[in-house]
């Protein structure tokens, strides 16, 4: 499978606990993004990579969450002490610079009870 | 801040029908305008735009940039049920892609 991959595709999780979603995007990729969407609204930026080096982060993303891509290939994404409030879609993307457009995965649909 | 607005939010036509969707923008460092399809999961690229006056085409889809007026559009003509989604509208600036809320699309057969 060449596309981008994320998982798991569906988290459920309690109000309070910790969660970890992954991506592994295209392999010649060199920047991954991590959007978050919420219902009716269009995706949302919440940090990238390039290569292994966080460029930037969105003020949408509190303290509470977290991302790391430790050798430039596979990114993770933590977000700690869930509130109700996180239940979203957090999507993937990567891209080769940025400039031949970007990959979106599937998405980890993430449920907060 | 960059901001991309889309327009109309909701759209139902019957099959056959040609459709317009808008997108406008206000962004610094503009690079390319960018349209994608979401159904029900990932959304799936379009289109890229980054020069004025040139439509680009696909199948019964075309869009076009007007980079004067800071806005693009996207053309479904002959529509079918399968175009049925919510078409999403982003610039590429500042080394990250803005959406906009997207156009939801709904095709009666």
């Amino acid at each position: 499978d060449t596309g981008v991959s994320q998982d798991p595709r569906h988290k459920i999780t309690k109000r309070g606990q910790n969660v970890t979603f992954r991506c592994d995007p295209i392999s010649e990729h060199n920047r991954l993004y991590w959007y978050r969407q919420t219902l009716g609204q269009g995706p949302e930026f919440l940090t990238y990579f390039q290569n292994e080096a966080q460029l930037e982060k969105s003020r949408l993303l509190s303290d509470r969450f977290s991302a790391e891509r430790p050798k430039g290939s596979f990114s993770t994404l933590e977000i700690q002490r869930t509130e109700q409030g996180d239940s979203a879609m957090y999507l993937c993307a990567s891209s080769l610079d940025g400039r031949y457009g970007y990959t979106f995965g599937s998405g980890t649909r993430l449920t907060v009870v | 801040e960059d901001k991309v607005v889309q327009s109309p939010l909701s759209l139902v036509v019957h099959e056959g029908d040609t459709v317009t969707l808008n997108c406008s923008y206000e962004v610094t460092n503009f690079r390319s305008l960018l349209w994608y399809k979401q159904e029900k999961k990932a959304p799936t690229f379009l289109f890229m735009l980054t020069s004025s006056g040139i439509e680009k085409k696909s199948g019964r889809l075309s869009s076009i940039l007007d980079k004067k007026e800071l806005f693009s559009i996207l053309n479904i003509t002959a529509t079918q049920t399968g175009d049925s989604a919510i078409y999403l509208c982003a610039e590429f600036g500042n080394e990250k892609l803005t959406f906009g809320t997207g156009t939801r699309l709904t095709i009666i057969p």
